[in-house]
């Protein structure tokens, strides 16, 4: 079945640090990737959709500039917070979903990464 | 646009009892939906999902019904297990693009 790889599991950091997550599809193509945050205890908070070979897509309130998001191939997504702060410690998650060209996606599910737990001291 | 309502927890069962996690949706026309779990420090994996309306999704005991008529998707074990302790999602597509929508979570424990 389908496969995402995140990568790191776990990054502990000083504050003022950039911290890079990548986010690998291993056996399919992805066009479209999802970042998701996760405070403890609460559901996954869409940030961003990652769009191969053009500008990520954010959601209401996140700041493009803190959280950077590149797509530059079909099976690569990074996002990339930038000058971390204790705030920004939580529960990072991507995801991608199978789509084939001309063919009906619907019943698609999302396929996940096992997420990155940021610590920023 | 589409959602999800999911009822909330945290709920605690004890071993072999039974569970439901109830889930409401609204939608145009007929998505496919879907159940995630995750397990603690983990992120989510497909639990079941079906694509059309009276298809019953099951895996590793679970079923979840598409209810057309009353617009629900409730998770059911017969039997719960320790291992199952975890949180649930449940989930449907947005109508455009490939963009989920998740209900809140229900956070599981089952207690021997």
């Amino acid at each position: 079945g389908a496969v995402v790889s995140q990568h790191p599991s776990w990054v502990i950091c000083k504050s003022g640090t950039s911290v890079k997550i990548e986010c690998r599809s291993l056996d399919f193509q992805a066009t479209t990737m999802f970042w998701y945050r996760q405070f403890p205890k609460q559901s996954l908070m869409l940030m961003a959709t990652s769009n191969e070979g053009s500008k990520a897509t954010y959601e209401q309130g996140v700041e493009k500039d803190k959280f950077l998001i590149n797509h530059a191939s079909l099976t690569l997504s990074t996002l990339t917070v930038t000058s971390a702060h204790p705030e920004d410690s939580s529960f990072y998650i991507c995801s991608a979903r199978v789509v084939r060209a001309g063919g009906d996606h619907s019943n698609q599910p999302q396929h996940f990464g096992d997420g990155t737990r940021l610590s920023i001291l | 646009g589409n959602s999800v309502t999911q009822m909330e927890g945290p709920v605690t069962l004890s071993e072999e009892a039974f569970l439901t996690i109830n889930c409401t949706y609204t939608a145009t026309g007929y998505p496919s939906l879907f159940w995630y779990v995750q397990y603690p420090g983990e992120g989510l994996q497909l639990l079941l999902k079906a694509t059309k309306a009276d298809d019953k999704g099951s895996n590793k005991g679970f079923e979840a019904t598409y209810r057309k008529e009353t617009t629900s998707f409730h998770l059911e074990k017969g039997s719960v297990q320790v291992s199952d302790s975890a949180v649930y999602f449940c989930a449907l597509p947005a109508n455009t693009g490939n963009q989920f929508y998740f209900g809140t979570g229900t956070s599981l424990t089952v207690i021997p």
